[in-house]
């Protein structure tokens, strides 16, 4: 069964300094998402891609954090400088637009700043 | 702006006991709703799903949903839960552009 890969599962960071998180989709899906979640809320969305493109990114505090997808297929977030209230999970998810509107996730990368 | 409330933050329930989860969203247009639940350690999946049609809809693991247009709200139930039932249900909404969001999440704990 096809799934999302992301990497780092984990990652440990003093604030102040830059990390990335890499998102593979599932083969075929045009559209991308990275939601942030922290423990005991529901994933907040950070920014959707329809292809290479950014539909969405309202809610991305682009001060300090980007995300790209160059080429349509994966995609990376990153953020620089890191703080401390950036600790959380970071969901990627995918989705086939043309056909259920299902998300499909990946495993998260948990974040730690101290 | 489009959001989701979910009223049950926690939830205990005793094995064979009725399930219901409250779920509104706000959003004037058409919407298409999801349950989805996370299980521990385990990522996100899909419990079910309303597009349009029939406004009870069925899921995997015997949950369904019912879509009242007139209260906006989307409601999980199951008869029975199990013990295996313990995980966190989180309702989304997905409107024209397919911006999808999450309510807050319920954590259900099912003892046995």
């Amino acid at each position: 069964e096809a799934e999302v890969a992301q990497s780092p599962r984990y990652k440990i960071t003093e604030k102040s300094q830059a990390v990335a998180f890499w998102c593979d989709p599932i083969s075929g899906h045009a559209t991308l998402y990275w939601y942030r979640q922290i423990l005991g809320q529901g994933p907040e969305l950070l920014v959707q891609f329809q292809d290479e493109s950014v539909v969405d990114d309202s809610q991305l505090p682009k001060d300090r954090f980007s995300a790209e997808r160059l080429k349509g297929v994966d995609s990376t977030l990153k953020i620089q400088p890191a703080e401390l209230g950036d600790s959380a999970m970071y969901l990627c998810a995918s989705s086939s637009q043309r056909r259920t509107g299902e998300l499909f996730f990946g495993e998260g990368s948990r974040l730690t700043v101290l | 702006a489009q959001s989701v409330s979910q009223h049950n933050h926690h939830v205990i329930l005793s094995e064979a006991a009725s399930l219901e989860l409250g779920c509104n969203y706000s959003y004037g247009g058409t919407v298409n709703l999801f349950w989805y639940v996370q299980y521990p350690g385990q990522h996100l999946q899909l419990l079910l799903k309303y597009f349009s049609g029939d406004p009870l809809v069925k899921g995997i693991k015997g949950f369904e949903a019912e879509f009242i247009k007139s209260k906006f709200s989307f409601n999980l139930r199951k008869p029975s839960v199990q013990w295996s039932d313990t995980a966190e249900y989180f309702c989304a909404c997905t409107s024209g552009t397919y911006k999808y969001i999450f309510g807050t999440g319920t954590r259900l704990k099912v003892l046995a």
